[in-house]
């Protein structure tokens, strides 16, 4: 079946510019996490969705980053007057259900902000 | 909170012999520990979880990790690795919760495996 996707794959935007990230997870999925991987770092966490409710949001770095799930499925990352330190690697994952299930990663998204 | 370290940023392995990933974590609650594989241009992959009962865990593609609680470790291994496990390993540990949801993986820096012909 279909895995994560996440749209587009490659962005590149001027500093202020305003930024929105997709993500497509996996039908049926509940819950989404978001993850920025800077270049040379593992993942870090940004924020957690249960079905459309954002449960946690404690890893987004600034007022200027913003996520939704309006409906349970789709999700969309927003980056509001985009600053170099937000070029990265934007990850989405989604699992089946809450608790420990596994985490399925989607390509990712990468923002160069120049 | 938690926190993962990766003692080896790259290690070298010719084919076909043994390798040892090194992971260590910090945490003040209980933990699930995961290892995770990205090759070049893909998304993440799960390769081995331990979250209860037998400390040595397998994974998927010939890889095994065992929990050593008293050392805080989660060391990744292959008894013979091959050209095609040339890719970034990444370890995470979640923290363990009560009363549902889900937690955010905490991360490692990663450990660039480069297999040598």
């Amino acid at each position: 079946g279909a895995g994560v996707s996440q749209s587009p794959r490659y962005k590149v935007a001027k500093r202020g510019q305003d930024v929105a990230l997709r993500c497509d997870p996996i039908s049926g999925h509940v819950s989404l996490f978001w993850y920025q991987q800077a270049l040379g770092q593992g993942p870090e966490f940004l924020t957690y969705f249960q079905n459309e409710a954002q449960l946690d949001k404690s890893g987004l770095p600034s007022d200027r980053f913003f996520a939704e799930r309006p409906e349970g499925s789709v999700s969309t990352l927003k980056i509001q007057r985009t600053q170099q330190e937000d070029s990265a690697v934007y990850l989405c994952a989604s699992s089946l259900g809450t608790g420990i299930y596994e985490q399925y990663f989607g390509p990712g998204t990468r923002l160069t902000v120049t | 909170a938690q926190s993962v370290t990766q003692l080896d940023s790259q290690v070298p392995v010719f084919e076909e012999a043994p390798v040892e990933l090194r992971c260590n974590y910090s945490s003040s609650v209980s933990v699930y520990l995961f290892w995770y594989v990205q090759y070049p241009n893909q998304g993440l992959q799960l390769l081995l979880k331990y979250l209860s009962g037998s400390t040595l865990v397998k994974g998927i593609n010939g890889f095994e990790a065992e929990f050593n609680k008293s050392q805080t470790s989660f060391h990744l291994r292959k008894p013979s690795v091959h050209i095609s496990d040339t890719a970034e390993y990444f370890c995470a540990v979640s923290a363990t919760s009560s009363g549902g949801g889900a937690d955010g993986l905490t991360f490692g820096k990663g450990t660039h495996l480069i297999i040598q012909p």
